[in-house]
């Protein structure tokens, strides 16, 4: 069964850093392109990053420059390092599998992990 | 990229259909057939109900379809049903990916 679980989500203050992690089980991260979905409170869902099956990565333009997607393939998990953070960054903070057969739908989250930028 | 375009809001009676609109530009919805749909009830997770415009996930029923035209997708929920009440999000890949603003759909 695959199953996502997110943690390291929680109360930071603004020019913070905090890494988030998401632990994965029933499939291999690193032959999938993984990817993490950011909501804010009572907003919609936003694109935040993907990283490939070759490693490589791509960014939202709201948060390029500040946060950076990885893996570690040992632990078979996913990680979103977020750094500078702003009132802006305060979400709800879900990881996906893009879909093992379509490459360009997410078919599998995570049950997300809170993020509050605040003083 | 910007957000794709959807109503705030639907609503329909039990056993009605309703339609859901998401409107792009053909950099995203126009420019891939690689149109998802997403299922939220509050406080959970998404669940994907509809892929690469038109094609349903197993064990989505099949009142749930997709279908794209030019630079707008659209969602049709038939027999809608008290469970299908929830928010509805598209999303488009165009190199990378941008969802719609969502949905709240009520069944009256």
């Amino acid at each position: 069964e695959v199953q996502l679980v997110e943690s390291g989500g929680g109360l930071i203050q603004p020019g913070g850093s905090l890494r988030l992690s998401c632990a994965a089980s029933g499939f291999t991260v690193s032959s999938n392109y993984m990817s993490w979905v950011r909501q804010a409170p009572g907003k919609g869902l936003e694109w935040v990053s993907v990283i490939n099956t070759g490693g490589s990565t791509y960014y939202a333009d709201s948060v390029r420059g500040r946060f950076t997607i990885s893996r570690d393939n040992s632990k078979n998990t996913l990680y979103l390092q977020m750094n500078s953070l702003r009132a802006e960054d305060t979400a709800v903070y879900y990881c996906a599998r893009v879909g093992a057969t379509t490459k360009y739908s997410f078919d599998y989250w995570g049950q997300g992990t809170l993020v509050t930028v605040s003083s | 990229q910007s957000a794709l375009t959807q109503p705030r809001s639907v609503s329909g009676s039990p056993g009605q259909s309703v339609t859901i609109s998401c409107t792009g530009t053909s950099s995203d919805v126009g420019g891939y057939n690689y149109v998802s749909w997403y299922q939220q009830y509050p406080g959970k997770a998404p669940k994907v109900m509809i892929y690469d415009v038109s094609k349903r996930p197993s064990g989505v029923p099949d009142r749930f379809s997709g279908s794209k035209s030019g630079n707008t997708a659209s969602l049709t929920i038939s027999g809608l049903q008290a469970e299908d009440e929830a928010d509805y999000y598209c999303c488009s890949y165009a190199g990378t990916w941008v969802f719609g603003g969502g949905t709240k759909l009520t069944v009256l």
